[in-house]
């Protein structure tokens, strides 16, 4: 069974505050580590997807690395704004055996950022 | 270019009863999963079509519930009958290709209870 552990579960923000969250995913076998924005209610919307040991990704004020040795990413958000609420999936992609890819999603940080 | 839709957005049936839930995929893309998230807990890969065949359906919870792509296009989800525990939200995404540097997009969930 394929552990893959977010933290912290929850966490709320000012307005303009920066902040960070863990994604812990197994060492072994990696393929991919994929991250997810998802607001309820809305499609879970792609962030980055990350194959290789020290890759960093960015996308405006977010931004990932990557320690597939370690078995961890961390997802950054600077200067964090209100409509930067959501939850923020990290899912761990790997191979089923049966010719397929499969996601193993970890239960998400919520972040509420306070106006 | 359209996302994934997802029908019906919410579906409240009594526990026995049937509901059938169906997927359009991003067109062009052949590879289809189902996943599903119960309350508080993690998004769960269910399975997975390239065109309109089963690659992986190794998450399917039991024999109550049967997906079919035929023509390789959209998808439907049927579970047949319903228990308290199949409430959740069930999710659809596609992809390009199945190799684990693809994105999956998601449609935005059919959330169903069952009472």
């Amino acid at each position: 069974i394929l552990n893959v552990e977010q933290s912290p579960q929850s966490l709320h923000v000012q307005e303009g505050d920066s902040t960070n969250f863990t994604c812990s995913f197994p060492s072994s076998n990696f393929y991919a580590l994929h991250w997810y924005r998802w607001e309820t209610a809305k499609s879970p919307e792609a962030l980055f997807v990350m194959t290789l040991n020290g890759d960093e990704k960015k996308k405006g004020r977010i931004s990932a690395t990557l320690n597939t040795k370690e078995g961890y990413s961390y997802l950054y958000i600077k200067g964090s704004q209100p409509e930067d609420s959501a939850t923020y999936l990290c899912a761990f992609m790997f191979d089923s055996g049966a010719g397929s890819y499969q996601l193993t999603f970890g239960k998400g940080t919520k972040l509420s950022v306070i106006p | 270019e359209a996302g994934v839709t997802q029908f019906p957005s919410h579906s409240v049936i009594e526990k026995g009863q049937t509901v059938t839930l169906r997927c359009d995929p991003i067109s062009g893309h052949d590879n289809l999963y189902w996943y599903r998230r119960v309350m508080g807990k993690e998004i769960k890969f269910l399975l997975h079509f390239v065109k309109e065949s089963k690659q992986d359906e190794s998450g399917m919870p039991n024999n109550r519930f049967l997906a079919e792509r035929t023509g390789g296009t959209y998808s439907t989800l049927k579970v047949q009958p319903a228990e308290l525990e199949d409430s959740g939200v069930y999710f659809c995404a596609s992809s390009q290709g199945r190799g684990p540097y693809y994105e999956q997009y998601f449609g935005p969930g059919t959330r169903l209870t069952v009472t």
